[in-house]
Parts: structure tokens; C-alpha cells; sequence
């Protein structure tokens, strides 16, 4: 059974920083390309990053250019996103999502881990 | 970037209904779309891709449907579970917007 689960959230003041984890199991993890997607409290759903499976291909959503690092560690089975000068609309919900197929669907999600952004 | 408006932004229906849900993208993306349902307090889930593929164990009575840059979500017959919010979203470039959702509510 696949399945992903993130880790890492919690409650930071602006500016500070987080790392947040999302762990692999129930498939050939270095096999995939791999993303994060965030929803804020009430929001839409929002791309982040992606990171190819052999992590030469990196992009970013702008909201994040700059301040926050996708990166992943295939013999840990485990994706990671850094992040860092954050701010209040960073506060979300963070899900890591499975690149599916040659549509590049998100066919597995993980259940999320909630960034808040407060003083 | 890629926009892609999808309407209703909310919608009320009934047991049994035939519901449709549109999205249309900036720009072509041929079929380079997907749709997934949500429930509060969980994950997203893939329903559809590639505009009218049918992710696996997603019931029958999903279905997608593609014109140009118009793509279509249709239940044919609502059941209780299916009351959630949808949201489409394109994976033809970067970044893979999504549309801002419908939440399909019981009337």
C-alpha cells in the first residue's frame, strides 16, 4: 500500500524557518517525481515545488522562489522541503504528493502537516 | 503561468443528479488535466486524468470530458459521499495550477 506521511509542521514566527519530511512506503520511491502542495485554511490548492526522481529537476511556485528548497534523500525514502523567511501566507496546510504518470497527476497524496506563520 | 477558472464555485444538488463542472485553461494544455475531490479534513484525491482517464477504483459514474480549452467533470448520479469540493488542474507546464474549486453541497 502507498503511502506518504509528511512531518515537520508546526508554529513559527515570521521570518523563522521549518523543515518539513514526508516519508515513502509502498513503492519504488526513487522510481518517482515527487511535489508539495499547499492549501491555506479555507484556500484553494496550491503547487509549491517539484523535484524529478534523481532530483536533477527542481522548480518552484514564485510564492516561494528563493526562500524555500526541495530536496529528497532516495535511499531514506523520504522528501523534504526548507523553509525559510516565512511568512504569514505560508500558513497552510503542506501535502507531499506523487507524480503519477506521463499526465504528471498526483496520484498519491499524504495526509499534510500544518504551517502556521504567527507572532 | 497557466490560469485556470473553473465554475461553479459552489454548487447545491441532491441524491441521484447529474452535476457537471467546468474548468477552462489561459492556453492549450491538450489533455493535460486532472480532477480531484476533497473532504475537509483530508487529503485531495486523484479522480481523473489526462481530461478523461479514470484513476483506479474511482467509480463509474466519474467522468471527464475535454473541448479545446474546455474541460468538463461530470457525476451522473450524486451519492451521498460525493458531496466535497472538486478542483481541476493543469500539468501541461510549470507550475501545475489548479483551479480554485467547486464545493458540490447537498441541497
Amino acid at each position: 500500500e502507498v503511502q506518504l506521511v509528511e512531518s515537520g509542521g508546526g508554529l513559527v514566527q515570521p521570518g523563522g524557518s521549518l523543515r518539513l519530511s514526508c516519508v515513502a512506503s509502498g513503492f519504488t520511491f526513487n522510481s518517482y517525481e515527487m511535489n508539495w502542495v499547499r492549501q491555506a485554511p479555507g484556500k484553494g490548492l496550491e503547487w509549491v515545488s517539484y523535484i524529478s526522481s534523481g532530483s536533477s529537476t527542481i522548480y518552484y511556485a514564485d510564492s516561494v522562489q528563493g526562500r524555500f528548497t526541495i530536496s529528497r534523500d532516495n535511499a531514506k525514502n523520504s522528501l523534504y522541503l526548507q523553509m525559510n523567511s516565512l511568512r504569514a501566507e505560508d500558513t497552510a496546510f503542506y501535502y507531499c504528493a506523487r507524480d503519477g504518470g506521463i499526465y504528471q497527476q498526483f496520484d498519491f497524496w499524504g495526509r499534510g502537516t500544518l504551517v502556521t506563520v504567527s507572532s | 503561468d497557466i490560469q485556470m477558472t473553473q465554475s461553479p464555485s459552489s454548487l447545491s444538488a441532491s441524491v441521484g443528479d447529474r452535476v457537471t463542472i467546468t474548468c477552462r485553461a489561459s492556453q492549450s494544455i491538450d489533455t493535460y488535466l486532472n480532477w480531484y475531490q476533497q473532504k475537509p479534513g483530508k487529503a485531495p484525491k486523484l479522480l481523473i486524468y489526462g481530461a478523461s482517464r479514470l484513476q483506479s477504483g474511482v467509480p463509474s459514474r466519474f467522468s471527464g470530458s475535454a473541448s479545446g480549452t474546455d474541460f468538463t467533470l461530470t457525476i451522473s448520479s450524486l451519492q451521498p459521499e460525493d458531496f466535497a469540493t472538486y478542483s481541476c488542474q493543469q500539468s501541461y507546464n510549470n507550475p501545475h495550477t489548479f483551479g480554485q474549486g467547486t464545493k458540490l453541497e447537498i441541497k
